[in-house]
């Protein structure tokens, strides 16, 4: 079973519609990550976690919010979807502030 | 403004060949570095590191170099494999936040 786990793997939605990403892992990491990619772009920071009650604002927040449910659990959301949030999306965990992150295998959103 | 900049957006080596792979970054303030390797439907894994006391780091058939005055790393692999073939990401980051900077990737393609 892989460590860090994001379902759905693949979601196609309407602008306007609200969706929810998540993920899991069972590394037992304090820290965890979500990053967008985009083609000809590197990954870039949407949010991260340092523990369940600690959210932080990455690079590009803005249309973007996230939910720390419990140590392994950490939600992306789109609260109302729009075409150039169309993008692949990674969730990562480390142990550490220069700890390896690990990630898990990506959800590929369009948004129509 | 990119700060981590990977320049090919694609490399072809022969196997067994040496496949050297190059990253520039703009921030001075970058002290530790990490290569990532992608392979398609599948989250980036961490590959090698090195922090900005050292010049190079070796592990097994990779090694990355850096030079600090030109704000250059590479990571060299030495034979080329076939299961080389993925795209890999170079990634910075400072002791400011530890927040991760990543270049857009260079696909690497070993030909038999």
């Amino acid at each position: 079973d892989a460590d860090v786990t994001q379902t759905p793997r693949n979601r196609i939605t309407k602008t306007g519609k609200r969706i929810m990403l998540e993920c899991s892992q069972t590394k037992g990491h304090d820290r965890m990550y979500w990053y967008r990619q985009d083609p000809g772009l590197g990954l870039r920071l949407i949010y991260y976690s340092f523990d369940v009650k600690d959210i932080n604002k990455g690079e590009i927040s803005d249309g973007y919010s996230v939910s720390r449910q419990a140590q392994a659990k950490f939600s992306l959301s789109l609260e109302s979807a729009i075409p150039n949030q169309t993008a692949l999306y990674f969730c990562a965990t480390s142990g550490g502030a220069r700890d390896i992150q690990y990630f898990g295998a990506g959800t590929r959103l369009s948004v129509l | 403004d990119q700060q981590v900049k990977q320049n090919s957006p694609s490399l072809s080596v022969q196997e067994g060949r040496i496949s050297i792979l190059n990253c520039d970054y703009t921030n001075s303030m970058f002290d530790y570095f990490l290569w990532y390797k992608k392979y398609p439907a599948e989250g980036p894994t961490f590959l090698i590191s090195i922090s900005s006391i050292k010049d190079k780091n070796e592990d097994g058939r990779f090694t990355v170099f850096l030079n600090k005055s030109a704000k250059h790393l590479s990571l060299h692999i030495v034979p080329s494999q076939p299961g080389d073939s993925a795209v890999y990401f170079c990634a910075a980051s400072d002791d400011s936040n530890y927040q991760l900077i990543w270049g857009a990737g260079t696909k690497l393609i070993i030909k038999p």
